[in-house]
């Protein structure tokens, strides 16, 4: 089955700073991957995702970069303010496979003022 | 509410009893994720419907587990004989067949802690 390795496992950043939260994937029959922001006691919340035809993807301050060839991909946070700070998880998943996810460990993420 | 609608949000139960959990999904949304989250980590498969088909179930997903959505519509999971490491979070999710631009919606969740 799919493995999602995720790090780090905490980040912590000055505000106006940029964060780079990285996951590798195992499984070659991935094809889309998401990234969930869950805040302390609330649901995970998708902030963004790219489908394997595409190597990068952006929604204002928040980009998504996506490897192929080396199984990875990276979130890329620009501008950080505090209200970002939260745990972030990656996941992957096979569309045609039930879309059923596999998601990394979590990245605890803290914007410091 | 057009969200993804879990109840109850909070259950403690002894050791043993057996505990329902019930999960509507958005209502266009034919596919429903059943997930398992414990602290420090990632959400954990455990098993999905298409419609009222229930198409895969994880290993992590013993006997005691049973998983239903019998009009397609909302769903259930019974735990039987609960244990302490049954103690999570059990999130659903539910999304649209074929279209997955818009990912998972997931609802918030049911705490569920086994003393």
């Amino acid at each position: 089955g799919e493995n999602v390795e995720q790090h780090p496992s905490t980040l912590s950043v000055q505000e106006g700073d940029s964060a780079v939260i990285k996951c590798t994937y195992s499984d070659s029959a991935s094809n889309y991957f998401p990234w969930y922001k869950q805040e302390l006691g609330k649901r995970p919340q998708l902030i963004i995702d790219i489908r394997s035809n595409v190597g990068e993807k952006k929604d204002q301050r928040i980009a998504v970069t996506l490897n192929k060839t080396a199984k990875h991909f990276s979130l890329h946070i620009t501008e950080t303010q505090p209200e970002d700070s939260a745990v972030y998880f990656c996941a992957a998943s096979n569309v045609g496979g039930g879309n059923k996810l596999t998601f990394g460990t979590g990245t605890q993420l803290k914007v410091e003022l | 509410d057009t969200g993804v609608s879990q109840d109850p949000r909070h259950k403690i139960t002894k050791r043993g009893q057996n505990v329902t959990f019930r999960c509507d999904p958005i209502s266009e949304h034919n596919r429903l994720y059943w997930y398992r989250q414990t602290l420090g980590q990632g959400p954990e498969f455990l098993t999905y419907f298409q419609n009222e088909a229930q198409l895969e179930k994880s290993r992590l997903l013993s006997d005691r587990f049973s998983a239903e959505r019998p009009k397609g519509s909302f769903s259930t999971l019974e735990i039987q004989r609960t244990e302490q490491g049954d103690s999570a979070m059990y999130l659903c999710a539910s999304s649209p067949t074929g279209e997955i631009r818009y990912g998972y919606t997931f609802g918030s969740g049911t705490r569920l802690t086994v003393v």
